[in-house]
C-alpha cells in the first residue's frame, strides 16, 4: 500500500514557465513533507520541507503548498531553469519518536526544455 | 567535510555471493540509514539507526544485515546476494529529529548488479 504517491511518473516544462510536482498521502499521522531532487548518478538532496501545520513555505524559486484536507502537496518552481531538470521525490515523515523514517514516493521526472 | 561516503560505487555479484556496502558520515550525526531505489518504487528503508549500538528494521529488512559500532560508520552486509537485491542503494545520516522535518543528506549511492 503506497502511503505516499506521485501520479506523473513525468513532466516536461518550457525554461521560464512554472513546474507544477504533485503528491498525494492517505496517512494523517504524517507530521513533515520534504521535497528532494535527485541527479543521475547522485544521491537525493534536500530542496524543502513543510509542516503538517502549515500551508505554505517558500524558498527563492520554489513553494510548497499543503491541502490536508485533500492530502495533497505540490511543489511549484518559478521560473524553471534547465538545471532544474531532475528527478523529485516526495517524501513524508511520521510523527512521535526520535526516529527519521522518511517513506518517499515513486517520483516525478521534470524536464526543463531551454 | 566530505559528508556521506559510500563504497563501492558498482558492484556485480553472483547468487549466494555476500558482501558489504560501506557507509561513513562525518558530521556526527546520531541517525543512519539505509534506502534502496528500484524503477517505478521510489526509495524504500531497509535499515537504520538512532546511535551507535542501535539499529532497528525498516521496509524491506529481509536479507540484509546490519551494525553499528560507530558513529561515523553503518555499514549494510547481504549474506547471500539474490537477484531481486539487484538495486542501487542509498546510505543517508541526519540528526535525530527534535523538533521535527530533519534533513537527511544523502550518499551518491551504490550500483549493485546480483546475477
Amino acid at each position: 500500500d503506497q502511503q505516499v504517491k506521485q501520479n506523473s511518473p513525468s513532466l516536461s516544462v518550457q525554461e521560464g514557465r512554472i513546474s507544477i510536482l504533485n503528491c498525494d498521502y492517505t496517512n494523517s499521522m504524517f507530521d513533515y513533507f520534504l521535497w528532494y531532487k535527485k541527479y543521475p548518478a547522485e544521491g537525493p538532496t534536500f530542496l524543502i520541507s513543510i509542516s503538517s501545520i502549515k500551508d505554505k513555505n517558500e524558498d527563492g524559486r520554489f513553494t510548497v503548498f499543503l491541502n490536508k484536507s485533500a492530502k495533497h502537496l505540490s511543489l511549484h518552481i518559478v521560473p524553471s531553469q534547465p538545471g532544474d531538470s531532475a528527478v523529485y521525490f516526495c517524501a513524508a515523515s511520521l510523527r512521535g519518536g526520535a526516529t527519521n523514517k522518511l517513506i518517499f514516493g515513486t517520483g516525478t521526472l521534470l524536464a526543463v526544455q531551454p | 567535510n566530505a559528508g556521506v561516503t559510500q563504497t563501492p560505487k558498482f558492484q556485480v555479484l553472483k547468487t549466494g555471493q555476500s558482501m558489504t556496502l560501506q557507509c561513513a558520515q562525518d558530521m556526527n550525526h546520531e541517525y543512519m540509514s539505509w534506502y534502496r531505489q528500484d524503477p517505478g518504487m521510489g526509495l524504500r528503508l531497509i535499515h537504520y539507526s538512532v546511535g551507535a549500538g542501535i539499529t532497528d528494521q525498516g521496509e524491506v529488512p529481509n536479507g540484509y544485515n546490519v551494525s553499528r559500532s560507530t558513529t561515523e560508520d553503518f555499514p549494510l552486509r547481504l549474506l547471500s546476494a539474490a537477484p531481486s537485491q539487484t538495486s542501487v542503494y542509498f546510505c543517508a545520516s541526519s540528526r535525530v529529529r527534535t523538533a521535527g522535518g530533519e534533513t537527511q543528506y544523502f550518499g551518491p549511492g551504490t550500483r549493485l548488479l546480483v546475477l
